[in-house]
Order: structure tokens, then C-alpha cells, then sequence
């Protein structure tokens, strides 16, 4: 199943209540990525790590929150500052760019709703 | 920072015809282009990328070309079939300090039989 695993698959959230995505792979890759994904929008960089106890802001990173604790895991926090956090998140995760012959796998993907 | 840009939103195309997918980039340091394929409900998965040392790659009915001068890039599929069908994505990323895969905004491809 590519070695990267999100979880939960759907997941409901109240307003005003932070929630954390899951996100683990068993691939050894050094890099991991969360991505949300609107419709008509592709897929949107929320923050990203290289290495572990590293992490950058993407283009949308307000109203989230990551920590990289272990290479295996990337959990992403959405949190009650995000204003419009009902989406499709997706992590992804590779060896650096820079090796040949590597590519980014995703997860399968969190289905978050704001109610 | 990097932003990409993918033509056109959407496509249909009759079974057995070629689609073709153009995306440009504005980091001249990106040096990597992949292109995933995201079917309905389905994680987007690689089909080809391409590394700027070569100008076209191909694999079966899939290819993919560079220009690095005018900074763009185009995905080819000829004969096309019904399981062509789902959205594609382009993307790039540079090697300079932090890598990042910036995406395009998507084609959703229908093949009609």
C-alpha cells in the first residue's frame, strides 16, 4: 500500500476544536510533505520536513501546526485558527529530490469536515 | 518562491486520440518535474517525471517533455483508453536548500468511448 499510511480516512470536527492528523511511513524516506487538496485548486503545500526535529511553512501554513519528532511521523495539527479547514489532506513523503530515481508516495488521505 | 501552472482545467478527448497537458514553472533553479495521476477517491500516484538533463521521456503511451528555456513542460498520452480517465497534476521542484514539490492546479482528462 506504498509504505504511507494516514489516519483516520474520514474525520468530523466542531467548530472551534483543534484536531490532529495522522501520518506514518515505513519507507526511510527523509522528507515528508502535508498537502490539502480543494476542488479546482490542486494540491496546496501546508508545511514540510526534511529532517527530523525540522520543519518549513508552505504557501498555506496558517492555522496549522507539525512536529517532527521521528522520521516515521508527521502529524499535523489543524487547529481552531484555521478558518476554512474542511478538506482532503494528503502527506506524502521521499528521499531528497536531489537522489535520482525517487519520487513522492501519498497517503491515502484524510477527509476532514467542520461541523 | 516556485508556482506552477497547468493548462487546461479540463479535457475530453475521444477514445484512441492523443491529450496533451501543459504546465510552466517560475523557479529557472527547478530541476525536477514530475506528473502524478489522481483517480476518483484514489492518492495521486507518479506516472513519469522528468530531470532537466534530458528534454523528453517516454514510457508506452505516456511522455513527457521539457523545456527548460521557456520554462515549460507537457505531458503526451496517445491512444488513449477509458482508464485514462482522472486528474492529472504537474509539478516541480528545485535542489537548493529545501526541496519542495510545488503543484499545478489540475486536469481533470475524460476519454469518451
Amino acid at each position: 500500500d506504498g509504505g504511507i499510511t494516514q489516519s483516520p480516512k474520514y474525520l468530523f470536527r466542531k467548530e472551534g476544536q483543534n484536531v490532529t492528523l495522522s501520518c506514518e511511513q515505513n519507507l526511510n524516506h527523509d522528507a515528508m510533505y502535508w498537502y490539502r487538496q480543494d476542488p479546482g485548486q490542486g494540491l496546496r503545500l501546508i508545511y514540510y520536513s526534511q529532517i527530523v526535529n525540522d520543519f518549513q511553512k508552505g504557501d498555506i501554513a496558517e492555522g496549522y501546526s507539525v512536529s517532527r519528532e521521528k522520521k516515521e511521523s508527521f502529524p499535523l495539527t489543524v487547529t481552531s485558527a484555521q478558518k476554512n479547514p474542511t478538506a482532503f489532506y494528503l502527506c506524502a513523503s521521499s528521499f531528497r529530490l536531489l537522489t535520482q530515481n525517487t519520487e513522492a508516495f501519498f497517503g491515502q488521505g484524510t477527509r476532514l469536515t467542520v461541523v | 518562491g516556485e508556482n506552477v501552472e497547468q493548462h487546461p482545467s479540463t479535457l475530453s478527448v475521444q477514445e484512441g486520440d492523443s491529450a496533451v497537458i501543459k504546465c510552466t514553472y517560475s523557479d529557472s533553479a527547478s530541476n525536477y518535474f514530475p506528473w502524478y495521476k489522481q483517480e476518483l477517491g484514489k492518492r495521486p500516484q507518479l506516472i513519469i517525471d522528468i530531470r532537466s538533463n534530458v528534454g523528453e521521456k517516454k514510457d508506452q503511451r505516456i511522455a513527457v517533455t521539457l523545456n527548460k528555456t521557456a520554462k515549460h513542460f507537457s505531458l503526451h498520452i496517445t491512444e488513449t483508453q477509458p482508464e485514462d480517465s482522472a486528474v492529472y497534476f504537474c509539478a516541480a521542484s528545485s535542489n537548493f536548500g529545501n526541496e519542495k514539490l510545488t503543484f499545478g492546479t489540475g486536469t481533470r482528462l475524460t476519454i469518451i468511448p
